[in-house]
């Protein structure tokens, strides 16, 4: 069964950071590219990051470029997301999503909270 | 960017009725869009990729339709199970994007 699991999220206060952490099982996490996708409270979804199986290809969202940075560590199974400069805009339930060979996102973990707030 | 305008907002309806949503793209994404369904305190579930295919273990009562620009989703019979807010997204381009969503609710 295809599992994926973040950790991370938290109350952190304006201008700091916090690192997000998706642990993937069930499937072979290297062969995969991922995305992280947020939601904020009440609102609908938005992609914020993609990373490729190998790490060669990587995309933002313009909302977050600059201040967040996508990663993998295919040995330990997991992806990450490096949240610099926080804002009150980055509140959000944030989601890791595998894309399948599609182009779509098959799998979704349930999500990790991050708040942003003085 | 490609902009997903969903329509309508919410859809008001009853179990067993047909729900017929909309998504509209500001530019042609080809077959490249997706629809998920959301329930409340639910992660998203892929329910139809590449404008009209079922994903795994998805109801036939699903279905999509549409390319280019235009695009639907039918519910040929609502469930209880069904009434959850729906998006839309595309994959043709960065970045991508979903549609605002258009909740589905009991009347």
């Amino acid at each position: 069964e295809v599992q994926l699991v973040e950790s991370g999220g938290g109350l952190v206060q304006p201008g700091g950071s916090l690192r997000l952490s998706c642990v993937a099982s069930g499937f072979t996490f290297s062969r995969y590219s991922m995305n992280w996708v947020r939601q904020a409270p009440g609102k609908g979804l938005e992609w914020v990051s993609y990373i490729s199986t190998g790490s060669s290809l990587i995309e933002y969202a313009e909302s977050v470029a600059g201040r967040f940075t996508i990663s993998r560590d295919n040995a330990k199974n997991s992806l990450y997301l490096q949240m610099n400069s926080l804002r009150d805009e980055d509140t959000a339930v944030y989601y890791c999503a595998r894309r399948d060979s599609t182009g779509n996102q098959d799998h979704w973990g349930q999500g990790t909270l991050v708040t942003v707030s003085s | 960017e490609i902009v997903l305008t969903q329509s309508p907002a919410t859809l008001s309806l009853s179990p067993g009725e047909r729900a017929t949503l909309s998504c509209r793209a500001s530019q042609s994404v080809s077959s490249y869009l997706a629809w998920y369904q959301q329930r409340p305190g639910q992660a998203p579930r892929l329910l139809i990729y590449d404008a009209s295919n079922r994903a795994t273990g998805i109801p036939a009562r699903f279905s999509g339709s549409g390319s280019g620009t235009d695009f639907t989703l039918t519910i040929s019979s609502l469930e209880p199970e069904d009434f959850a807010i729906y998006y839309c997204q595309q994959h043709i381009n960065w970045p991508l994007t979903f549609g605002g969503g258009t909740k589905v609710e009991i009347k």
